[in-house]
């Protein structure tokens, strides 16, 4: 039979807009969590990571916001540029784990 | 920056055949991982190493995969008896030390099974 990818969902911004991209987890244990940018053809590039003993971070032009009641994690990118164009992933963590758990992906297109 | 390396880029094999996947770690990083990623889906868990020894794997991992740290610098991934399905992007991670300490990961190896 035909073998069919996930249809990822996408966003799209424009240039210099804010992005939202959002995440929700599966494990109520998680206490590690991490955002990934994924351009094509190559490996996950870490952006920004959080514990579960927060709920906001902020880095360089991204905020990633953890809600632990709901298991729901959001990346911001503030100003987005074309060079913001790839697929982002969360993954999360477990301690005593050493394995991380990706999520499906959301694929960013910035429109100038 | 440091970075992981991975090779080949690209390793094309026939199905039945064994292949061998190489990754060079961060210096001083202690942790190690292989994921593999089937075209346009997620990123999968493999296998994590630590100690010279596999600290957890997945159940794609079966007994046709292993993993080596051959030489201290090294890490690998060898499939045994290649599988059509078998077909992805393999991409290795490694960590410093810690719980939950980031993993960064390398730009992959694009197995093709024929």
């Amino acid at each position: 039979g035909e073998s069919v990818g996930l249809h990822l969902p996408t966003l799209s911004v424009q240039e210099g807009d804010n992005s939202i991209i959002n995440c929700a987890y599966s494990n109520s244990a998680s206490d590690y969590f991490i955002w990934y940018k994924q351009e094509s053809g190559k490996g996950p590039q870490f952006i920004i990571d959080i514990r579960s003993n927060m709920d906001k971070r902020q880095g360089q032009r991204v905020t990633v916001l953890l809600n632990k009641t709901v298991k729901h994690l959001s990346l911001q990118i503030a100003a987005t540029q074309p060079g913001d164009s790839a697929v982002y992933f969360c993954a999360e963590s477990t301690s005593g784990t050493y394995k991380y758990i990706f999520g499906t992906g959301t694929r960013l297109k910035v429109l100038a | 920056e440091p970075e992981v390396t991975q090779t080949p880029s690209h390793q094309v094999t026939q199905m039945g055949q064994e292949v061998i996947l190489r990754c060079v770690p961060i210096s001083n990083h202690l942790y190690f991982y292989w994921y593999r990623q089937i075209l346009g889906q997620k990123v999968e868990f493999l296998v994590s190493f630590y100690n010279n020894e596999i600290s957890e794997k997945s159940e794609i991992f079966d007994d046709q995969f292993s993993v080596e740290r051959p030489d201290g610098s090294n890490f690998t991934l060898k499939i045994r008896s290649t599988k059509l399905e078998d077909s992805a992007m393999y991409f290795c991670a490694t960590r410093l030390a810690g719980v939950a300490d980031t993993q960064y990961f390398g730009p992959g190896t694009r197995l093709t099974v024929l």
